[in-house]
């Protein structure tokens, strides 16, 4: 059964840092692109960042880039999102999802607040 | 990169047929038949319901159906249940490796 599983989410000061983890399971991420998905509090779904498969490529929605930081363990089977300089508007859950022409596959999500 | 638009809220009947619609424009919806759609419980992760404009995923129900004109992508609920009230997003490919995610629709089954 394809599952994948996020953890790391906690309440962080505005400025500070935090790295959220992703694992996969019933399939390799080294055979897929993966991305992470995130949805602030009563608001819509937005695209933070995708890694290709054999992590050569990264990309980032404009408002994370240069703090966020996409990355990936093949021997681990994991996914993880460096934050630096979070900000106010950050606080969202973060989904892990398995993306091909599609995101098909997506985790619980683990929920970011980034508060004083 | 712009959220694409769809109506915020929705409302039918059991039994009627709804279509959400998800405007775009030439960088993304215009651009490639990656559109799809996703359906999303109170409290519980997305799920994907059509993908490649107009494809369902097995287990999804034939009542869904997706389509394309131009730079506007369509989702149509036929028969509507109970169960169908939750929040809908479309999603597109918008070139250079990146996405681009609707507004969210609420519809409420009356």
């Amino acid at each position: 059964e394809v599952q994948v599983v996020e953890s790391g989410g906690g309440l962080v000061q505005p400025g500070g840092s935090l790295r959220l983890s992703c694992v996969a399971s019933g399939f390799t991420i080294s055979t897929y692109w993966m991305s992470w998905v995130r949805q602030a509090p009563g608001k819509g779904l937005e695209w933070v960042a995708n890694i290709k498969q054999d992590g050569s490529e990264k990309y980032y929605v404009d408002s994370v880039k240069g703090r966020f930081t996409i990355s990936r363990d093949s021997a681990k089977n994991s996914l993880y999102l460096q934050m630096n300089s979070l900000r106010l508007e950050d606080t969202a859950v973060y989904y892990c999802v398995r993306e091909g022409r599609y995101m098909d596959y997506w985790g619980q999500g683990t929920l970011v607040t980034v508060s004083s | 990169q712009s959220a694409l638009t769809q109506p915020a809220s929705m409302s039918g009947s059991p039994g009627q047929s709804i279509t959400i619609s998800c405007s775009g424009t030439n960088s993304d919806i215009g651009s490639y038949n990656y559109v799809s759609w996703y359906q999303q419980y109170p409290g519980k992760a997305p799920k994907l319901m059509i993908y490649d404009v107009n494809k369902r995923p097995s287990g999804v129900s034939n009542r869904f159906s997706g389509s394309k004109s131009g730079n506007t992508a369509s989702l149509t609920i036929s028969g509507l249940q109970a169960e169908d009230e939750a929040d809908y997003y479309c999603c597109s490919y918008a070139g250079s490796s990146s996405w681009v995610f609707g507004g969210g629709t609420k519809l409420t089954v009356l």
